[in-house]
């Protein structure tokens, strides 16, 4: 299986700071990777795929970027609806693995 | 818009079966693979399986976790995917969610959810 290493697995910013979260494949997922927010008590939205392309509908200040190994997902101004836990997902390989997740709050 | 709706869950002992209905609306549902992913409480996403679409030959994967025990199938005619779960293990406990499979093979919307607790 595939692992996926999801990093930090908290942060605390304030409203209008850069927020980045990084995610590291155990081996090379071309571009098949996902990031998704998920809010209490909520299902998984699909924000970023293909890595780096946004959802219909997502604000622009998410983005993300990377290739191969190494992934980046970045919120350019946070706002206080940001509030939730992130998570990247690899569809690269069975089985479609995640990393354990970011939780994100607000200083 | 797509809306997809889980339904069965609930207590169960271990040991015992549930069956998982996932209801969808808002496009052809004949066109997409489904899947059903899970989360225990308080821990992160897995994912538990898919079906393809007929077009490609309604086949289904599984994780090893549950390789055995739950089958996925499909009412193309109803729009409805299940989930049935077998020999149930308290480590089951998890609210399930049903998704549908974009054209680029990964889970474009979810439903809601639904509760599974296995305990005695």
């Amino acid at each position: 299986d595939i692992q996926m290493t999801q990093s930090p697995s908290s942060l605390s910013a304030s409203v209008g700071d850069r927020v980045t979260i990084t995610c590291q494949a155990s081996q090379d997922i071309s571009n098949y990777l996902n990031w998704y927010q998920q809010k209490p008590g909520k299902a998984p939205k699909l924000l970023i795929y293909d890595a780096s392309n946004l959802e219909t509908g997502v604000p622009s200040r998410f983005s993300g970027s990377g290739s191969g190994t190494d992934f980046t997902f970045t919120i350019s101004s946070l706002q206080p609806e940001d509030i939730a836990t992130y998570y990247c997902q690899q569809y690269d390989n069975l089985p479609h693995t995640f990393g354990q997740g970011t939780k994100l709050e607000i200083k | 818009e797509v809306q997809l709706v889980e339904s069965g869950g609930g207590l169960v002992q271990p040991g015992r079966s549930l069956r998982l209905s996932c209801t969808a609306s808002g496009f052809t549902f004949g066109d997409y693979a489904m899947s059903w992913f899970r989360q225990a409480p308080g821990k992160g996403l897995e994912w538990v399986g898919f079906i393809r679409s007929k077009a490609y030959g309604g086949t289904t994967e599984y994780a090893a976790s549950v390789k055995g025990r739950f089958t996925i199938s499909r009412d193309d005619s109803k729009s409805i995917a299940y989930l049935q779960m077998n020999s149930l293990k308290t480590e089951d406990t998890a609210v399930y969610y049903c998704t549908r499979y974009s054209s680029g093979w990964y889970p474009d919307y979810w439903g809601q959810g639904t509760l599974v607790t296995v305990s005695s």
